[in-house]
């Protein structure tokens, strides 16, 4: 069965640090996959995804993700956060043909400190 | 969120009752999904309807739940018989036919048994 992995559940930063959340993902067959981001009492909002091609997407709001088909990983990054950059944050993935059923992970918590 | 509403955001019923939660897509958005996500978890898909028909609903509960998407009107998630172990956060989600695998979350209905 597919699943996705979050390593991290809670990660506390200072701003201008550098971020990187993990994610892999168990499916053998072609994905699409997805970051979604939560801020605080609004909804997700889709960060970025990957469909085809270039293995390294970018997003809204500075940040980027990299496919590794090898390691089944698309690892979330940002060279330097900010304070307002404090939210849930969701790997997902679907398998290309069924059309928007996620399988999320866990999900990560980012709390940035001024 | 692309214009997908839902209502009421907030519900609060005694066990045995039951909740309906809905979902407004934007016009045009004939496929919904919807997603449960329960204390310390991800969301999980629970069901994806296109108009009038269930399409999936593999991630539905067995009993007390039920979906409906009619032709006129929103998308209900109907609980029967509430338990404290429904208390969650149910996501819809909603797309166009051609916007491939991209949908699109609502703000969520967060649904309390006492």
């Amino acid at each position: 069965a597919q699943s996705v992995s979050q390593h991290n559940h809670h990660v506390i930063l200072s701003e201008a640090a550098s971020l990187e959340l993990g994610c892999n993902y168990s499916y053998g067959g072609t994905v699409n996959l997805f970051w979604y981001v939560q801020y605080p009492g609004q909804h997700l909002q889709l960060l970025l995804k990957y469909f085809s091609g270039d293995p390294l997407v970018k997003g809204i709001k500075g940040f980027e993700a990299e496919f590794i088909k090898s390691k089944f990983s698309f690892n979330l990054r940002k060279p330097s956060v900010q304070w307002s950059d404090t939210a849930e944050y969701c790997c997902a993935v679907s398998h290309s043909g069924n059309t928007g059923k996620l399988i999320f992970g866990q999900g990560t918590t980012l709390q940035v400190k001024p | 969120n692309a214009g997908v509403m839902q209502n009421p955001r907030h519900l609060v019923r005694r066990r045995g009752q039951e909740a309906r939660l809905r979902c407004s897509p934007m016009k045009g958005h004939s496929h919904v999904y919807w997603y449960r996500q329960l204390p310390e978890e991800g969301l999980k898909f629970m069901v994806y309807l296109q108009k009038e028909n269930i399409i999936d609903e593999s991630g539905m509960p067995k009993e007390r739940f039920s979906a409906e998407f009619p032709k006129e009107g929103p998308s209900i998630l109907r609980i029967q018989q509430v338990v404290r172990g429904d208390s969650a956060a149910y996501f819809c989600a909603a797309r166009p036919s051609h916007s491939g695998n991209t949908i699109y979350f609502g703000e969520g209905s967060w649904l309390t048994v006492v």
